[in-house]
């Protein structure tokens, strides 16, 4: 069966420029996760939704950073007026609820460079 | 403040010889621990959920024990095909929902 998905794998912006970030969960997951990975760093967390509410945006680091799920399904990340310190591993995971145990199942990740 | 700690932060080992990675966790009301591995470009995959101390839980060359304030991830004479990046995660109430925090994680080298 078809896993979490992000696009694009790869993404090069220049310093001020706005980028969108994709995440396609595993279809009926409930709950999905935004992390931030930076090299030899664990995921660090940016945002959670369940369904298309998003509970905790606790983890965005700025307010230059915004995430939706309008329909409960698919995600986007942007990333408004961006800045070299933005450049990381950008991963998406979902399960399938919001309950203890569940295992999250992880993209492949979104890597970001800011020339 | 909640805090996750794995030691060490890299491991070389020969094929073939057995070693522990050890998670160190400073929370309190954990619901869940869980171990992942990750390969280069790819995302965190599932490997266990421990849920409390004494539970053990196995597979292929890996075991995951889980204490009151630690965890350990055991590799019987690994393989070169083991070597990876393990870590781990804590999941605690938050908010509303379950919320999983990762540490830092070790990176394993199994040189043939």
């Amino acid at each position: 069966g078809a896993g979490v998905s992000q696009s694009p794998r790869y993404k090069v912006a220049k310093r001020g420029q706005d980028v969108a970030l994709r995440c396609d969960p595993i279809s009926g997951h409930v709950s999905l996760f935004w992390y931030q990975q930076a090299l030899g760093q664990g995921p660090e967390f940016l945002t959670y939704f369940q369904n298309e509410a998003q509970l905790d945006k606790s983890g965005l680091p700025s307010d230059r950073f915004f995430a939706e799920r309008p329909e409960g399904s698919v995600s986007t990340l942007k990333i408004q007026r961006t800045q070299q310190e933005d450049s990381a591993v950008y991963l998406c995971a979902s399960s399938l609820e919001d309950r203890v145990g569940q295992p999250q199942h992880f993209g492949d990740g979104t890597r970001l460079s800011i020339l | 403040e909640d805090q996750v700690t794995q030691s060490p932060e890299a491991l070389r080992l020969q094929e073939g010889e057995s070693s522990s990675l050890n998670c160190s966790y400073t929370v309190s009301g954990l619901r869940g621990l869980f171990w992942y591995r990750q390969d280069p470009g790819k995302g965190p995959e599932f490997l266990f959920t421990l849920y409390s101390a004494g539970e053990e839980k196995e597979k292929e060359r890996l075991k995951a024990t889980l204490t009151k304030k630690e965890s350990f991830l055991h590799i019987t004479a690994p393989k070169p095909e083991d070597s990876a990046t393990y870590l781990c995660a804590v999941q605690l109430p938050s908010g509303g929902y379950q919320k999983v925090t990762f540490g830092t994680g070790t990176k394993l080298q199994v040189i043939p």
